[in-house]
């Protein structure tokens, strides 16, 4: 596609419920990377893939969250047993190698009450 | 990961002033330096990057200064307008690293 999708763009759910967040990244893409923008606050990094090698999940902030890239194209987030704390806008991007020059998707703000 | 430290937190400028937003690194390694911008409701979008063999690289009204002795760097916004009022983000990344370190921010409004 011609830039990087995400959905849903807004997500309201109740503390304790498990939410999955989707990520589409631009074609022919290989790396990809999850990151977390709370209120006010920077980028926080929550993991990054790589092709096919094992994802950089350094940046999680606890069992509860993780993420899995199929066919080394879309991308899911899932956050288990969601806390208020949680909620946040994450914001996917992907590139053609490295870090340089990212493309990020409009985000997903999720809401948890 | 390494900090990169951005100041001011928030900047608010008249039309037509000049907007500066600094950024200090500790890691030497760090080797590509971009800024993005980002309106609300969007993901950050790259503006500009710099490596540290030049000194400074100017796009449009957008300039970033590199102070490699000082490991600084600097984005000035020329002519500044009120679309330019957005969060602007400075990052510094390594060769060998493929997750680049974020500054916290800085949320620039240009008043008319």
């Amino acid at each position: 596609g011609a830039g990087v999708s995400q959905s849903p763009s807004n997500k309201v759910t109740e503390k304790g419920k498990d939410v999955e967040l989707r990520c589409d990244p631009i074609s022919g893409h290989t790396a990809l990377y999850w990151y977390r923008q709370s209120l006010g606050q920077g980028l926080e990094f929550l993991i990054y893939f790589q092709g096919n090698s094992a994802p950089d999940k350094s940046g999680l902030p606890s069992d509860r969250f993780s993420a899995e890239r199929t066919g080394g194209s879309v991308s899911t987030l899932t956050i288990q047993r969601t806390q208020q704390e949680d909620s946040a806008v994450y914001l996917c991007a992907s590139s053609l190698d490295r870090a340089d020059g990212y493309t990020f998707g409009s985000g997903t703000r999720l809401t948890v009450v | 990961q390494q900090q990169v430290k951005q100041s001011p937190q928030s900047l608010i400028v008249q039309k037509g002033g000049i907007s500066i937003i600094n950024c200090a690194y500790e890691n030497t390694a760090f080797d590509y330096f971009p800024w993005y911008q980002q309106f609300p409701g969007k993901g950050p979008a790259l503006l500009i990057a710099i490596r540290p063999d030049v000194s400074e690289k100017k796009e449009g009204r957008f300039t970033i200064s590199f102070n490699k002795s000082a490991k600084q760097f600097s984005l000035h916004i020329m002519d500044s307008q009120p679309g330019d009022s957005a969060t602007y983000f400075c990052a510094a990344s390594t060769g060998g690293s493929y997750i680049p370190t974020f500054g916290r921010g800085t949320s620039l409004i240009v008043h008319p």
